[in-house]
C-alpha cells in the first residue's frame, strides 16, 4: 500500500525559529499533498493543498506567510513555520495521494518554547 | 456553515462487545463519507468509505450505515477487542480535501 512519510516525528524549537517539516510519498507520485494541523482533544483542520509545481492554496486564517509550503518535486512536500511561537505548538499532519486514494502521514508533534 | 459533530464523550466497552459510533452533519450534501482511525500520537488510518447510494457497507468486524436523510452515519466495531482501542473520525469533502469531526475515543477492556 501507498506510504507516506513525514519527519521529523517531534520536534521542539525555541520561540522565534523557524521548523521545517518534510512530507515524502515513498512508493507513488503524489500530484497533491495536503496539510492538516491538530490541537489536543480536537479535530484536525485543513491548513492548505499543496499541488506540484504551483502555489499552495491556503485555508481562511491560515497566514500563508507564516507556514510557507513548498511542493517542488512529485515525492516531497515541506511544510516550514517561521518565526514559530507556542500557540503554533500542535501537530501537523500531511496527507498525499493521486487525486483518488490519499493517505496520511504519522504527523510531526512540534513545541515551541 | 459545514459541521461534522461526533460523541465527544469517551466509548468504554467491554471486549466482545459492540461499539457503536455516531457522526451526525449539517450543511452538507456529501457524495461519500469516510471513517478513519487515530492512535496517539499518529496520524490517521483509512478504514471504510461510504457513498450516498450506498445504505450499509462492511470490513471484517467493522460496519458503517449512512442515512443521506437523517444526515447520519453510524459505525459499528464487533466483537471488539482491546486492540480496537483508538480514537475514531468521520470526514466528509472530496477525496483528499476533508473536514473531520472531532472523533470518539473508544476504550475496550479485557
Amino acid at each position: 500500500g501507498a506510504v507516506v512519510s513525514q519527519h521529523p516525528s517531534w520536534v521542539i524549537c525555541k520561540s522565534g525559529t523557524s521548523v521545517k517539516i518534510e512530507c515524502r510519498s515513498l512508493d507513488f507520485q503524489a500530484t497533491t499533498m495536503f496539510w492538516y494541523r491538530q490541537f489536543p482533544k480536537q479535530s484536525l483542520m485543513l491548513m492548505a493543498t499543496s499541488n506540484e509545481g504551483s502555489k499552495a492554496t491556503y485555508e481562511q486564517g491560515v497566514e500563508k506567510d507564516k507556514f510557507l509550503i513548498n511542493h517542488a518535486s512529485l515525492t516531497l512536500s515541506t511544510l516550514t513555520v517561521t518565526s514559530a511561537h507556542p500557540e503554533d505548538s500542535s501537530f501537523y499532519i500531511c496527507s498525499a495521494g493521486d487525486d483518488v486514494d490519499y493517505t496520511f502521514g504519522s504527523g510531526t508533534r512540534l513545541t515551541v518554547v | 456553515s459545514q459541521k461534522i459533530e461526533q460523541n465527544s464523550e469517551a466509548l468504554n466497552i467491554q471486549e466482545g462487545k459492540t461499539a457503536t459510533l455516531t457522526c451526525n452533519y449539517t450543511n452538507y450534501s456529501p457524495a461519500y463519507l469516510q471513517w478513519y482511525r487515530q492512535d496517539p500520537g499518529r496520524g490517521p488510518v483509512f478504514l471504510l468509505l461510504i457513498r450516498e447510494n450506498e445504505k450499509e457497507k462492511r470490513k471484517e468486524r467493522l460496519k458503517v450505515t449512512f442515512d443521506t436523510t437523517l444526515k447520519q452515519s453510524l459505525f459499528h466495531i464487533t466483537a471488539s477487542q482491546p486492540a480496537d482501542s483508538a480514537t475514531y473520525l468521520c470526514a466528509l469533502g472530496d477525496w483528499g480535501k476533508l473536514q473531520f469531526g472531532a472523533g470518539t475515543q473508544v476504550v475496550v477492556t479485557p
